[in-house]
């Protein structure tokens, strides 16, 4: 089955700076990724997700690249703010209503 | 803006007794899943139910644990007889017309059992 691994586990930096979170998976037909933010107490919050025809998406600060040849993604957040400090899962899946499976997370810290 | 939500927030029982845990997910979406988080590890996914009836599930769940749409609300996870290392964050999620890999997560429930 698929294995996702996230990397790296914890991370540090200054307001500002930009923050870049790697993943790989292994099951070459995944083909939907999610990256997920979780605060302390909450539940995942999806806050960008990609798809295999695509290789670069951006919502503001945050985007994600794809290379599916090589079966890795990134999530990349620039101008990182206090309140970007949290764990961040990546994911993910095939087709249709499967499951997603998550990589370890990493725990982001933005200091100011 | 539309969420899931679950209840209870925290389930303190003891060993071998049985929980449900309930979910009501965002209004017209058509997929339901729960997740488990041990403290400190990754998010784990033990089902999937579509159509009322399961569609995946992981060998985390096993006999002991079983789903139900009740109505057209809610969704819940049973656990018959609690053990020890069922102690987790249990999160239903659920997706729809954005497609259906889109998954959004409720805020979870915590299941201590000691």
């Amino acid at each position: 089955g698929e294995n996702v691994e996230q990397h790296p586990s914890t991370l540090s930096v200054q307001e500002g700076d930009s923050a870049v979170i790697k993943c790989t998976y292994s099951d070459s037909a995944s083909n939907y990724f999610p990256w997920y933010k979780q605060e302390l107490g909450k539940g995942p919050q999806l806050i960008i997700d990609i798809r295999s025809n695509v290789g670069e998406k951006k919502d503001q600060r945050i985007a994600v690249t794809l290379n599916k040849t090589a079966k890795h993604f990134s999530l990349h957040i620039t101008e990182t703010q206090p309140e970007d400090s949290a764990v961040y899962f990546c994911a993910a899946s095939n087709t249709g209503f499967q499951k997603l499976v998550f990589g370890t997370g990493t725990r982001l810290l933005v200091s100011p | 803006e539309p969420e899931v939500t679950q209840t209870p927030s925290h389930q303190v029982t003891q060993m071998g007794q049985e929980v449900i845990l309930r979910c009501v997910p965002i209004s017209n979406h058509l997929y339901f899943y729960w997740y488990r988080q041990i403290l400190g590890q990754k998010v784990e996914f033990l089902v999937s139910f579509y159509n009322n009836e399961i569609s995946e599930k992981s060998e985390i769940f096993d006999d002991q644990f079983s789903v139900e749409r009740p109505d057209g609300s809610n969704f819940t996870l049973k656990i018959r007889s609690t053990k020890l290392e069922d102690s987790a964050m249990y999160f239903c999620a659920s997706s729809g017309l954005g497609g259906p890999n889109e998954q959004f997560f409720g805020p979870g429930t915590r299941l201590t059992v000691l």
